[in-house]
């Protein structure tokens, strides 16, 4: 257990449908990233919050939003999903708030099926 | 543009060989360097870092990796694999452009099957 948490840990749903995926960061860590892992495309990096704040994005289509709460935890929304957008979605959560030399910490994964 | 080159997108090899997975990155900034492993059905968890100091790294489960400035590399080696070592591997590198300007970019991973 990374002590990262992430839910739900499979989440199956249609085209055009939006869906919410949680993340609880690692006791301690203000940062939260998220990222998108698919065959073609690899480890893609989608937004990084800071205490509540965004410091980065990365290739994350308008559709998608993310945000991350008061108690650190984040959630990252998918709306009018395309099959495409199938994939396994990462949470890591670090102390600081910038990359740096920071080692990230990384939850289990959200695997999203569009059908 | 800064960029992290994983050459081998599979490395098969036999179990008790050794083994290198290659990775390259282009930049003429400062890095931190790591190697992430994902073992099936799991997330990423870190292998091994390189930040400054001696360029030969020493990582989990007999891992090590040497940091080539010249090259721009950072090869991830083991000299004896065990079926267990099964996973995808991640070459990460953090590109510092000065101040607080730092980006984490991934390579696109390898994955080593060992066999039996």
């Amino acid at each position: 257990d990374s002590g990262v948490t992430q839910t739900p840990k499979h989440l199956i749903t249609a085209t055009g449908q939006r869906v919410t995926l949680r993340c609880s960061p690692r006791s301690g860590d203000l940062s939260v990233y998220w990222y998108q892992q698919s065959l073609d495309q690899g480890l893609q990096f989608l937004i990084h919050y800071y205490n509540g704040e965004e410091r980065a994005k990365g290739n994350i289509l308008e559709r998608f939003s993310a945000q991350q709460f008061p108690d650190l935890h984040s959630e990252l929304n998918l709306s009018s999903l395309e099959l495409g957008d199938s994939a396994l979605y990462f949470c890591a959560s670090s102390v600081a708030g910038g990359a740096g030399a920071n080692v990230l910490t990384f939850g289990a994964g959200s695997r999203l099926t569009v059908l | 543009a800064q960029s992290v080159t994983q050459l081998d997108s599979q490395v098969p090899v036999f179990e008790e060989a050794p083994v290198e997975l290659r990775c390259n990155y282009s930049s003429s900034v400062s890095v931190y360097l790591f190697w992430y492993v994902q073992y099936p059905n799991q997330g990423l968890q870190l292998l091994l870092k390189y930040l400054s100091g001696s360029t030969l790294v020493k990582g989990i489960n007999g891992f090590e990796a040497e940091f080539n400035k010249s090259q721009t590399s950072f090869h991830l080696r083991k000299p004896s694999v065990h079926i267990s070592d099964t996973a995808e591997y991640f070459c990460a590198v953090v590109f510092h452009s000065g101040g607080s300007n730092y980006k984490l970019t991934f390579g696109k991973g390898t994955l080593l099957t060992v066999n039996p």
